[in-house]
């Protein structure tokens, strides 16, 4: 069946550094690629999305290229914040839902 | 302001007590689901709605009740709980649902259930 596989956390950055947080994905067909952010405590906000191959889906500084080739769809953000820190979920579109990667904690220092 | 609000926010029950977590969303959004989050493994699918008395199994159904008689409500129901339901549980809602939908999905807040 259809998945997620994303890098395993906690990923520990130093502010001004640059992210990549890996995400790879099984499905059939040609699914929609979503990143979501978990800030702590709270339930989880869309932060971008790709709907088909090539796609580049950008907010807040992060992006994300949604690669049929390599079946990825891999975060960046060329500089990190404090505020970053949060769970951020890799997951795709599989007619009635969504499947969710594992989640990857990022924690930045000052 | 749209959103998605569950309550409580915080629940410590016993084995066998039923309970209720409700969720509400004003966005009047046809799709609704469940997700329980448990850690090393994300989010998953407890029950979905695609419509007013339209649900239907997700990943996890069992030990799980949901009903779906407004369009705005969409309660997870426990009969019976059970340690092995102590978790993180989450409520979304979106416009549409359907194959290769990107809508996006608005979550609530979470609600933490602690079954001893």
């Amino acid at each position: 069946g259809d998945s997620v596989t994303q890098m395993e956390g906690p990923v520990t950055l130093s502010e001004e550094a640059f992210l990549t947080i890996n995400c790879t994905y099984t499905a059939t067909g040609y699914p929609s690629l979503f990143w979501y952010v978990q800030y702590p405590g709270e339930g989880l906000q869309l932060l971008l999305k790709a709907t088909k191959a090539d796609d580049k889906g950008s907010n807040k500084g992060f992006e994300a290229t949604y690669r049929k080739e390599t079946t990825s769809f891999h975060l960046e953000k060329g500089s990190v914040q404090v505020s970053d820190s949060a769970v951020y979920f890799c997951a795709l579109d599989n007619t009635d839902k969504l499947i969710f990667g594992t989640g990857t904690r990022l924690q930045v220092f000052p | 302001e749209a959103q998605v609000t569950q309550n409580p926010r915080y629940l410590i029950t016993v084995t066998g007590k039923k309970l209720t977590v409700t969720c509400s969303q004003n966005m009047n959004h046809e799709y609704m689901s469940w997700y329980r989050q448990d850690p090393g493994l994300g989010l998953r699918q407890i029950y979905y709605s695609m419509n007013v008395e339209v649900t239907d199994k997700g990943d996890v159904p069992e030990g799980y009740k949901v009903s779906r008689k407004e369009k705005r409500n969409f309660p997870l129901i426990l009969e019976s709980p059970s340690p092995n339901q102590t978790s993180l549980y989450f409520c979304a809602s979106s416009l549409s649902p359907g194959s290769g939908s990107t809508d996006t999905q608005y979550f609530g807040p979470g609600t933490r259930l602690t079954v001893l």
